[in-house]
């Protein structure tokens, strides 16, 4: 499976809008690109999962370029309730994560 | 759906005990996964069963490590003569099969401590 690599920090202030970028050269053909979120203590979340060009639901939006090489998360508006870590996985149709990496740890602000 | 459900939420054994978890995924998921994770990483995939199959388990940790779900519903995770180095979340998580790439529901987790 294609190896995600994404920052290991980010920061933010309330209010703005927060890009992270997850690039993953080695996307197979029948690999989706999915996003969790995790806090403190709890099981990660499902936010987001696309394959390609963009996805947007309630939570975030999900963009992919035609390469399907990276991909970027973006969350509008951030809170501090959006302070957590987020991993960026690639999975095989059908499959399963076989390791969630370290993931980007989302810092907010006020 | 009341989500994914795992019992005890923390555990403190001794060395050498034995522990069991338990995991109780979404009624309708019909594959059920187990992952640890460790301080300041992230999931790291031990096995999943499809229904009562254990279709994959050769990233248990080691032979003391054993997992079932006998009837396709709950699941149980086993850890043979504790190590300290056992201690870490272990995470279930739940999902349905054959639709698209489903994704994962997570309980939230059994802490595992061994002293």
């Amino acid at each position: 499976l294609a190896k995600t690599t994404q920052p290991i920090s980010m920061d933010s202030y309330e209010g703005q809008e927060v890009n992270i970028t997850c690039s993953h050269n080695n996307i197979a053909t029948n690999d989706y690109i999915t996003w969790y979120q995790q806090f403190p203590s709890q099981g990660p979340r499902f936010i987001i999962q696309g394959y390609k060009t963009k996805v947007t639901n309630e939570v975030a939006s999900l963009f992919i370029p035609a390469d399907r090489k990276s991909s970027t998360l973006s969350l509008p508006r951030v809170s501090l309730s959006d302070t957590a870590v987020y991993y960026c996985l690639v999975v095989r149709d059908s499959g399963y994560a076989l390791n969630f990496g370290k993931g980007t740890s989302l810092l907010v602000t006020p | 759906d009341t989500g994914v459900s795992q019992d005890p939420r923390h555990k403190i054994t001794k060395r050498g005990q034995n522990v069991t978890f338990r995991c109780d995924p979404i009624s309708e998921h019909n594959r059920l996964y187990w992952y640890r994770q460790t301080l300041g990483q992230g999931p790291e995939f031990l096995t999943y069963f499809q229904n009562e199959a254990q279709l994959e388990k050769s990233r248990l940790l080691s032979d003391r490590f054993s997992a079932e779900r006998p009837k396709g519903s709950f699941s149980t995770l086993e850890i043979q003569r504790t190590e300290q180095g056992d201690s870490a979340m272990y995470l279930c998580a739940s999902s349905l099969d054959g639709i698209g790439n489903s994704p994962l529901h997570f309980g939230n987790g059994t802490r595992l401590t061994v002293t």
